[in-house]
């Protein structure tokens, strides 16, 4: 059974930086084929995807947010990491972790999600 | 403004069946097969319903079915229950640039 569980800050100020971490449970981040990323909710909007990465270091990046996200992965702790740099009270959502199997572009598995509010 | 559209609302009565559509471009929902649908409850993590436009992952009810036509996706939900308010989001494969959009989200109300 796999399982995603996020971790992380639940407040931040405005310009900070966003660093949460996805620990994914009952697969390998390194596993052929798997991928694990982002998708965030703002409150009461719709669900927009974030970054994903690839067991093979594959990484991909919405490209309104590109310039501000980095994801990579631990191997060793079976994690993966999103940075965000210049958060703003815009990017106050509820981040939730998912699971993709190449070749299909769906995300079978969520986390719980995190609610990451940005105000000073 | 999300990139699929959907209503925003929908209803049906206990029993009934109701269909949501989720409306793309020729850059997603028509030339890819990789449509997907979550529902979500209030306060809970989406869960995947639909995938590849018409297959149901392993324990999702047979009520659910999906299809495309053109630039446009379906959900329909027959034999409606109380238990299948939640709302429904559509999302599909938009290539290697944008990788996966969604759209806006369709409430749904069993009356």
């Amino acid at each position: 059974q796999i399982t995603l569980k996020e971790s992380g800050p639940t407040l931040v100020k405005p310009t900070q930086i966003l660093t949460l971490t996805c620990t994914l449970s009952g697969s390998s981040v390194s596993n052929f084929g798997v991928g694990v990323g982002w998708v965030r909710q703002p409150p009461g909007k719709a669900l927009e995807w974030v970054a994903l990465s690839y067991w093979n270091n594959d990484q991909r990046y919405s490209p309104s947010l590109k310039s501000r996200l980095t994801i990579t992965e631990d191997t060793p702790k079976n994690q993966v990491v999103l940075t965000v740099t210049n958060m703003d009270p815009v990017d106050s959502a509820t981040y939730y972790c998912v699971h993709i199997k190449w070749p299909l572009y769906t995300f079978d598995y969520w986390g719980q999600g995190i609610l990451v509010t940005v105000s000073s | 403004q999300s990139a699929l559209t959907q209503p925003p609302s929908a209803s049906g009565s206990p029993g009934q069946s109701v269909t949501i559509s989720c409306t793309g471009t020729t850059s997603d929902i028509s030339i890819y097969n990789f449509v997907s649908w979550y529902q979500q409850h209030p306060g809970t993590a989406p869960k995947l319903i639909i995938y590849e436009v018409n297959k149901r992952p392993s324990g999702v009810s047979h009520r659910f079915s999906g299809s495309k036509s053109g630039n446009t996706a379906s959900l329909t939900i027959s034999g409606l229950q109380t238990e299948d308010e939640a709302v429904y989001s559509c999302s599909s494969y938009a290539g290697s640039s944008n990788f996966v959009i969604f759209g806006g989200g369709t409430k749904l109300t069993v009356l």
